[in-house]
């Protein structure tokens, strides 16, 4: 079975520092890889997806991604965050040749100036 | 214009009342889902119509009952709920659901319904 993991569920942080939020997948089929971003009483925007090439991703808002299969990660990272980035970060995997999108737990990024 | 609208934003109801969510995209996506997400959860998939034939039913009980009249629209039609089913509502759509793109396709989501129930 498929299945996602975002180790920390909180990640304080300050105002123009670094940030990496950690999320590791399981899966013995090919899965692609999405992170999505929900601030206060929103829906979810997609930031990125992993898909195929590159294993470095880029994203909207300064986010990128890193892919490494052998170690199963998709971690995101912002070398600088704001106190807009303050949101619940959610890492997504889908199944080939399914509908379906499974969601990890979320990490809530807080952002302190 | 990668927009998903839902209405109303609120909604509050008493477990005996019949109400209903709707959900609109005019990007000509083929697929389109409804969500629960409890506070602090990731979202749960409920329902996923694709090409308006209604394609994943994850063992929702039956006082949610989904309706896709046309490629762009989406209902959740609402009877006899129960407290525990106050949570967010969101809908997505996506360009050929993510079976019919190998699970490359990109979800879009709206901002929710809020929902409430006495």
């Amino acid at each position: 079975a498929q299945s996602v993991t975002q180790l920390d569920s909180q990640v304080p942080v300050f105002e123009e520092a670094p940030v990496e939020l950690r999320c590791n997948y399981s899966s013995s089929v090919s899965v692609y890889l999405f992170w999505y971003v929900q601030y206060p009483n929103q829906g979810l925007q997609l930031l990125l997806k992993y898909l195929s090439g590159s294993t470095l991703v880029k994203g909207i808002n300064g986010f990128e991604a890193e892919f490494n299969k052998s170690q199963t990660s998709f971690h995101l990272r912002k070398p600088s965050v704001h106190i807009s980035d303050t949101a619940e970060y959610f890492c997504a995997v889908s199944i080939y040749n399914t509908d379906k999108l499974i969601f990890g737990t979320g990490t809530r990024l807080q952002v302190f100036p | 214009d990668t927009e998903v609208t839902q209405t109303p934003k609120h909604l509050v109801m008493g477990m005996t009342n019949k109400k209903s969510l709707k959900c609109e995209q005019h990007m000509g996506h083929r697929a389109m889902y409804w969500y629960k997400q409890k506070a602090k959860k990731p979202p749960e998939l409920m329902f996923v119509y694709s090409y308006e034939k209604l394609s994943i039913n994850e063992s929702v009980p039956s006082r949610f009952s989904p309706e896709c009249p046309n490629s762009s629209l989406l209902n959740l039609h609402l009877h006899a709920l129960q407290p525990e089913d106050s949570a967010l509502y969101l809908c997505a759509s996506s360009q050929d659901g993510l079976a019919g793109a190998w699970g490359t396709d990109t979800q879009y989501f709206g901002p929710g319904t809020r929902l409430t129930v006495l």
